[in-house]
């Protein structure tokens, strides 16, 4: 199976700061990459797919980039909202896989 | 609006099993994979399988093989997860959660349910 492992486990970030989460596959695949926000107590929400892809709804203040075995999330200017845990997940091998997770908290 | 509304909270004991529903509501049920995600406490993602509501065809990862069975009533748009042999690490939270694009399983997911809570404990 594709194994994600995310970096760091826990950003610190300053509200109005840019936040860079990554995220390394143990093997290459194309753009079949999201990314998803999880708050304590609810499920998770779908941020990017294909990349680079923002879902409905989401702010431009996220964006996807990367290829190949790496890739990253951005938040431009983090708002109080976007403190939260991210996941990167892949699903062009099966079983789908999730990264560990990346704890987003206020500086 | 699309809604995943999840059965409620389970507790179990070692062995038992426990079978999950997700009712679905605000898009056609059988155009759309459904997946199972679970999240043990304090703990990331773990992807269980997918089920296509239109064939009833399923996907299960090989960890869950052999205990694990999803299936679906189209007639009310419902989709079900079944575990059995349940043991104290099964304790979690279950996410439903629906495929982005229609008729087709390689896509992330889009709309998720609100997660049912298992405890098995004796």
């Amino acid at each position: 199976e594709v194994v994600m492992t995310q970096s760091p486990a826990t950003l610190a970030v300053s509200p109005g700061e840019r936040a860079t989460l990554s995220c390394r596959a143990s093997q290459r695949f194309s753009s079949k990459l999201a990314w998803y926000q999880q708050k304590p107590g609810q499920a998770p929400r779908l941020l990017i797919y294909g990349v680079s892809t923002r879902a409905t709804g989401i702010p431009a203040r996220f964006s996807g980039s990367g290829s190949g075995t790496e890739f990253t999330l951005t938040i431009s200017s983090l708002q109080s909202e976007d403190f939260a845990v991210y996941y990167c997940q892949q699903y062009e091998n099966w079983p789908y896989t999730f990264g560990q997770g990346t704890k987003v908290e206020i500086k | 609006q699309v809604q995943l509304v999840q059965s409620g909270a389970e507790v179990k004991k070692p062995g038992a099993s426990v079978k999950v529903s997700c009712k679905t509501s605000g898009y056609t049920f059988t155009d759309y994979y459904l997946h199972w995600v679970r999240q043990a406490p304090g703990q990331g993602l773990e992807w269980m399988g997918w089920i296509s509501p239109n064939s009833g065809d399923t996907n299960y990862a090989q960890k869950f093989q052999g205990r694990v069975t999803m299936t679906r009533d189209t007639s009310i748009s419902t989709a079900h997860l079944e575990l059995s042999g349940l043991r104290s690490d099964d304790s979690a939270l279950y996410f439903c959660a629906k495929e982005r694009s229609r008729y087709n399983i390689w896509d992330a997911l889009d709309y998720w349910g609100q997660g049912t809570m298992l405890t098995v404990s004796s």
